[in-house]
């Protein structure tokens, strides 16, 4: 079955590291995003991409970033990680620009210690 | 700027009662609505949609919502909660009119389902 990973799903750095977090979609999608969820805030949008080669920024892009080498992968850079990032982070991915229906990975817990 | 507005952040329920969450948004075209639900410790699985057509639309787990573009409102309900219910809920918006296929999602509300 088509699915959508995230890897790791737990990881704990340090202040100023350099972390990369992994997205990984069997759906064949052309859009993917990622999102991070903090409590009180819901959902909010880092970046998304609408194919190979095309990234955009979301609402909360500062301190992120992402590359598109392949339609399956949309790996999250944390260029420098600062406590304020910590969050659970979600990968989505959806079929079409539009209204279609995006399918969301089961998450990332990074804390920045 | 566009915005969902979830005005419950809890709700708790009687297992066995009925249920509505309410979100209201802002825009002024017709936008795509979508309700999702969050296990503890899960991504987020889509519920329902609504695009066009028929204002009330009918999801798994025998949830439904009625978009009322009066009220610019998108309200999620079910007849009978169940236990397994207990998740929280977010309400998902696209704006069409932008161009753009992002969500914006509100801040959720979580249902608590009470013996």
């Amino acid at each position: 079955d088509a699915e959508i990973t995230q890897s790791p799903r737990h990881k704990i750095t340090e202040t100023g590291r350099q972390v990369t977090l992994a997205c990984h979609q069997t759906w064949n999608h052309n859009n993917m995003f990622w999102y991070r969820q903090d409590l009180g805030h819901g959902l909010r949008l880092i970046h998304y991409s609408y194919g190979v080669q095309d990234t955009n920024k979301g609402e909360v892009s500062d301190g992120y970033s992402v590359s598109r080498s392949n339609t399956e992968d949309l790996p999250l850079t944390l260029e420098s990680a600062a406590s304020s990032q910590t969050s659970v982070y979600f990968c989505a991915s959806s079929l079409l620009a539009g209204g279609n229906e995006q399918y969301f990975g089961p998450g990332t817990r990074l804390t920045v210690t | 700027a566009q915005s969902v507005t979830q005005p419950d952040i809890h709700i708790t329920v009687s297992e066995g009662a009925s249920l509505e969450l309410r979100c209201n948004y802002s825009y002024g075209a017709t936008p795509y609505l979508f309700w999702y639900v969050q296990s503890p410790g899960q991504g987020l699985q889509l519920l329902l949609k609504y695009f066009s057509g028929d204002t009330l639309v009918q999801g798994i787990k025998g949830f439904e919502a009625e978009f009322k573009r009066s009220q610019s409102s998108f309200n999620l309900r079910k007849p009978s909660v169940h236990w397994s219910d207990a998740a929280e809920y977010f309400c998902a918006v696209i704006d069409m009119n932008s161009g753009y296929s992002t969500l914006t999602f509100g801040k959720g509300t979580m249902l608590l389902v009470s013996p």
